[in-house]
């Protein structure tokens, strides 16, 4: 089957770095997207890794580990505005994404 | 990036009533768009995948004849929601696919609410 887990919800406080892993069982893998989502609004573009390693953009990182099964974003000076759902979601060769149920990310001051 | 648009953004209607939502790539053409739903605190669920041109390919469990999708042409797809009943309520989004490697760009969202 299917199966695409990340942890519900995350607390941080400005500034510090926060981490959210994503493990995905799936039957087929092209690559891997992350999507920032606010509430009420859709997801926006983060990431896309296809080979295994860290993609640094910005204060947003994302790395891939295929033969794991694993990834995660890793999210620096964090900032009252990245409070938002993060979601994981796997791209199985040009189809539709299968969506992890997204990580709720509160940043406080 | 590239842009997608949804139009409406929200809209309201009674029971029994049906509603076009219109998905529209601004920048760039999509053979392929796909349409989610959304329940509060869920995450996105995959509706169809709707190919320009061609009949779109429904998800398990989602019924073709209530959820009609249109995709004539490389920037528009519609989705009408007929008989709506308020458990179709939802958040609606649309995305449509670019790039290299491609990526998956979404619309706005449309919040259907059925009263």
């Amino acid at each position: 089957g299917q199966n695409i887990d990340q942890p519900t919800e995350m607390t941080a406080t400005e500034g510090a770095i926060v981490q959210i892993n994503c493990t995905y069982q799936t039957s087929g893998f092209n690559g891997l997207f992350w999507y920032q989502q606010h509430a009420g609004e859709a997801p926006t573009f983060l990431s896309y890794n296809v080979l295994d390693g860290l993609e640094e953009k910005g204060r947003f990182s994302s790395f891939l580990s295929r033969s794991k099964g694993y990834s995660y974003l890793l999210l620096k000076e964090l900032q009252m505005k990245d409070s938002a759902s993060y979601l994981c979601a796997v791209d199985q060769a040009g189809t539709a994404l299968i969506f992890g149920k997204g990580t709720t990310l509160s940043v406080s001051s | 990036g590239a842009v997608v648009s949804q139009h409406p953004s929200r809209v309201i209607c009674k029971s029994g009533t049906s509603v076009k939502i219109e998905c529209r790539s601004l920048d760039f053409q999509a053979t392929t768009m796909f349409w989610y739903r959304q329940f509060p605190k869920k995450s996105l669920m995959l509706m169809a995948t709707s190919n320009e041109g061609s009949k779109a390919t429904y998800e398990q469990g989602v019924e073709k004849d209530k959820f009609l999708i249109n995709h004539a042409s490389l920037t528009l797809s519609t989705l009408t929601v007929t008989s709506a009943h308020p458990e179709d309520s939802s958040f609606y989004i649309c995305s449509g696919l670019a790039g290299a490697p491609d990526t998956q760009y979404f619309g706005p969202g449309t919040r259907l609410t059925v009263l």
